[in-house]
């Protein structure tokens, strides 16, 4: 079984620039959660998707966006890139909420 | 809000025991456990949602006091494997789905 594919797994971008960040769930699996990870802040949810509803967001401003497909893949949006948004994006699946969820191996995002 | 791991950071021998804990100031629905290695994902290790209950994987077992908002992992008969960041999650009950991170363990086991 296929893990949790994330592409690309790195990324440079220039300040002002916008990023789009794919994520390929495990296959069967309906909730796809993204986080933001960095050495000061730590591991910070951004949102979960299920079944293409946003169903939660973390407390990060209108320039992250996210959308789920129907076959459960997701896309997450950065605009207006800013220096401080360099990390590493990480992704999780889950076959439903509150059960085990698997990491991609992350996008580790530049910004210059 | 965030929840409040401690200890920040423990060394170990092999063969030794650990415990990290996992406190909220806020009624708990779930908490979960992962563990990172360095420039690697965080791998799952398990969910408790039930207040009290306490599951196991491998020689690495979690509680889950809903009273005390709080969970505890327990890292027995420690392996070198088991060298990592581990991180607790938690979802309160009136934000369930939206996970918040604990800062954080680094666990070192040395030979």
């Amino acid at each position: 079984k296929a893990g949790v594919t994330q592409t690309p797994r790195y990324l440079i971008k220039t300040r002002g620039q916008q990023v789009t960040l794919s994520c390929s769930p495990i296959s069967g699996h309906r909730s796809v959660s993204w986080y933001q990870q960095t050495p000061g802040q730590g591991l910070q949810f951004l949102f979960e998707y299920f079944s293409e509803t946003q169903r939660n967001k973390g407390n990060f401003p209108g320039r992250f966006s996210g959308r789920q497909f129907s076959n459960s893949r997701s896309e997450m949006n950065v605009s207006t890139l800013e220096l401080g948004d360099s990390a590493l994006y990480l992704c999780a699946s889950s076959p439903v909420a509150d059960t085990e969820a698997f990491f991609g191996q992350g996008t580790r995002l530049t910004v210059v | 809000q965030q929840p409040v791991q401690s200890p920040q950071a423990v060394i170990l021998r092999e063969g030794e025991d650990a415990v990290i804990n996992c406190s909220s100031s806020k009624a708990l629905y779930s908490v979960h456990w992962y563990r990172q290695k360095h420039g690697e994902a965080p791998v799952f290790l398990m969910i408790l949602l039930k207040g009290g209950e306490q599951k196991g994987h491998e020689k690495i077992s979690a509680s889950f006091n809903e009273k005390k908002q709080q969970s505890s992992l327990y890292l027995t008969a420690s392996q070198l494997s088991y060298s990592g960041t581990y991180f607790c999650g938690t979802e309160v009950y009136t934000n369930a789905g939206k996970s918040t991170f604990g800062d954080g363990t680094t666990l070192t086991v040395k030979p």
